[in-house]
């Protein structure tokens, strides 16, 4: 079963510091890799994504981190702010025609 | 303004009955999405088509119906079998893979049936 695997389920930060959430997948299959951003009552939207032939791809605070030897991919927000409270949610989609695999996603919580 | 766009915002019905949940595009994407939300869950999908006239079960489709008679447009039916409806679902699209592979959610219908 195609799965991806996030953590921490949930994450406080102090502001200015650095969040790091963590995915793990099994089927190598797996071509694209996105990252999505949801605040209460909306609507997740895409922050960040990454193909498996990059090892590193930033935009602004955001950086995704992928290791295609692990199968790990994460999402580092640098200089974390109170307005980065969020549930961020990874997803990898298989090769083919088949919808994104999500994982579980991370409650994170920045305080001042 | 191109977009998403799902309606209502806020749903309420009384059970047994059963409700039907627009959703809207207009970014001339061919595959649209149905995803289910529960407190503190992730999320789970219901339906999705890749193409009009067509539509494929995701993980949890059983109380669920879906058609796609037109691109633009996927509505959800929640069904008096489902057992557990209230929830807050979540209508997305994309180009179809090959093309794009980025998706985009709606604003999401919060639906609560007492």
């Amino acid at each position: 079963q195609q799965q991806v695997k996030q953590s921490p389920q949930s994450l406080i930060v102090q502001k200015g510091g650095i969040s790091i959430i963590n995915c793990a997948y099994e089927n190598t299959a797996f071509d694209y890799f996105p990252w999505y951003q949801q605040f209460p009552g909306k609507g997740p939207a895409l922050l960040i994504a990454i193909r498996p032939d990059v090892s590193e791809k930033k935009e602004g605070r955001f950086t995704i981190s992928f290791n295609k030897s692990a199968k790990q991919f994460s999402l580092h927000i640098m200089d974390s702010q109170p307005g980065d409270s969020a549930t961020y949610f990874c997803a990898a989609r298989p090769s083919g025609n088949t919808p994104l695999v999500f994982g579980k996603g991370t409650r994170l919580s920045v305080i001042a | 303004d191109g977009g998403i766009t799902q309606s209502p915002k806020y749903l309420f019905r009384k059970e047994g009955q059963n409700v039907t949940l627009s959703c809207e595009q207009n970014l001339n994407h061919d595959a649209m999405y149905w995803y289910r939300q529960d407190p503190g869950q992730g999320l789970r999908l219901i339906y999705y088509s890749q193409i009009v006239n067509d539509f494929q079960k995701g993980d949890i489709a059983e109380g669920y119906s879906v058609s796609r008679e037109k691109k633009e447009s996927f509505p959800l039916t929640v069904t008096s079998a489902q057992k557990n409806p209230t929830a807050f679902y979540l209508c997305a699209s994309s180009y179809s893979p090959g093309t794009s592979h980025e998706q985009y959610f709606g604003p999401g219908t919060r639906l609560t049936v007492t």
